[in-house]
């Protein structure tokens, strides 16, 4: 069985700050997604990697497929850039229908 | 724009009821999906369908039905037989179920019990 686990749970930071959201997951995977989702409930697809590493904006997101893990970072953090930020992955092999998903971080950020 | 439309935003439902949530896309894309989503915890897929007339039951389809009559349309009906249905509802679409897809996600509908 997948398991995706994400951390830290919680993340309160303040304006302007480097972020790190960690997704760990336990078979091989084909794709992995970083999504967001808005306090009004939306979810908007952020990244899908397989390998190396994905920028948009002020967003990184990295993947260490031997090590079975994967990072989103925010730069220059911003109040807006609060949402729950989640993980998702395909196995190898699977549909896009079997995506196993993290419970989520949540983010906060102060001004 | 394109995009997937959800309604209701909020939805009661009372002891013996079916009650039935819509999805509609407009980005042309063969598949699409239903997700629960609970406090604390992952998405769930419900149902799945990968082209017009045919779907598949996800995980946690018990108690709930589908249809798939025309492309844009994906409407989830949840029956009686769904115990515990208080959860947001999630539709999701995408290119295909066959490769590596992004998927595009509706704004849910939250379904609560009277």
């Amino acid at each position: 069985k997948n398991e995706v686990e994400q951390s830290p749970q919680n993340l309160t930071a303040q304006e302007g700050e480097f972020i790190t959201i960690n997704c760990s997951y336990s078979v091989g995977i084909s794709a992995l997604h970083w999504l967001q989702q808005h306090p009004g409930g939306g979810i908007v697809s952020l990244f899908m990697l397989s390998s190396g590493k994905k920028k948009h904006g002020r967003l990184i997101a990295t993947i260490n497929i031997q090590e079975k893990h994967s990072s989103l970072h925010i730069t220059a953090s911003h109040p807006r850039d609060s949402a729950v930020y989640i993980c998702a992955v395909k196995a190898r092999g699977a549909g896009s229908y079997q995506l196993t998903f993290g419970k989520g971080t949540k983010l906060s950020v102060i001004p | 724009d394109g995009g997937i439309t959800q309604s209701p935003k909020y939805l009661f439902r009372k002891e013996g009821q079916n009650v039935t949530l819509s999805c509609e896309q407009n980005l042309n894309h063969d598949a699409m999906y239903w997700y629960r989503q609970d406090p604390g915890q992952g998405l769930r897929l419900i149902y799945y369908s990968q082209i017009v007339n045919d779907f598949q039951k996800g995980d946690i389809a018990e108690g709930y039905s589908v249809s798939r009559e025309k492309k844009e349309s994906f409407p989830l009906t949840v029956t009686s037989a769904q115990k515990n249905p208080t959860a947001f509802y999630l539709c999701a679409s995408s290119t295909t179920v066959a490769t590596n897809e992004k998927l595009f996600f509706g704004s849910g509908t939250q379904l609560s019990v009277l």
